[in-house]
């Protein structure tokens, strides 16, 4: 069963404009949360991260809010930019855990 | 910086191989972990490891075994290679509640 979700598989965004990318999780131990960016063929790269323990984390453009009672994250990216384009992934994971457990990923076209 | 390599980008196997994805990591991570990624699937968990001669079954562990003899190497061992197994497969590393650090994957087709 898809502990973490990601249910827009595609967002196209207007270079300059905000991305905004989704992720749900349904496992209340979930302590720690992930953002990866993928380009084809070539593995995962880690973007950004969050703890339970806060509801926003930023990174220059990248930005990740959480809200623990809509078991909800969303990666906010401002400004988008053409490279931007890729998968990107959501993922969490208990403190009692080894594994992520990851989304089916979104991918963002950013156009110029 | 930190470096998660995995011996081949591409490889092509006939159904019925025996298939080994060889995956070195230099950071001294106890966890390793093999993902396969398939559209529209995301990343699924195979095997992982927590320590040398340690490992644990993920989300698809079957028709696949894994091997951690030293700390820095985590194989992925396809038994009897069978079409349904061609994809990407992906090695990481990483310490417990740390990202992850992936390498570039191998994409395999087995024909």
């Amino acid at each position: 069963d898809q502990q973490v979700k990601q249910n827009s598989p595609s967002l196209s965004v207007q270079e300059g404009r905000i991305s905004i990318l989704n992720c749900d999780y349904t496992n209340s131990m979930f302590d720690y949360f992930l953002w990866y960016k993928k380009y084809p063929a070539e593995g995962p790269t880690f973007l950004i991260s969050i703890s339970s323990i806060k509801d926003k984390n930023e990174d220059g453009r990248f930005t990740v809010f959480l809200n623990k009672s809509a078991k909800h994250l969303s990666l906010h990216i401002v400004p988008s930019q053409p490279g931007d384009s890729a998968v990107y992934f959501c993922a969490a994971i208990s403190n009692s855990g080894y594994a992520l457990n990851f989304g089916k990923g979104t991918s963002l076209l950013v156009t110029p | 910086d930190v470096k998660v390599t995995q011996s081949s980008r591409y490889l092509v196997k006939r159904t019925g191989e025996k298939v080994f994805l060889e995956c070195v990591q230099d950071m001294d991570h106890e966890n390793m972990f093999w993902y396969r990624q398939d559209p529209g699937l995301g990343l699924r968990l195979i095997y992982f490891s927590y320590d040398v001669k340690m490992k644990e079954k993920g989300d698809i562990p079957e028709g696949y075994s894994v091997s951690r003899e030293k700390k820095e190497r985590f194989s992925l061992i396809l038994e009897s290679a069978s079409t349904n197994q061609t994809s990407m497969y992906l090695c990481a590393g990483g310490q417990t509640n740390s990202p992850l650090h992936f390498g570039n994957g191998t994409r395999l087709t087995v024909t």
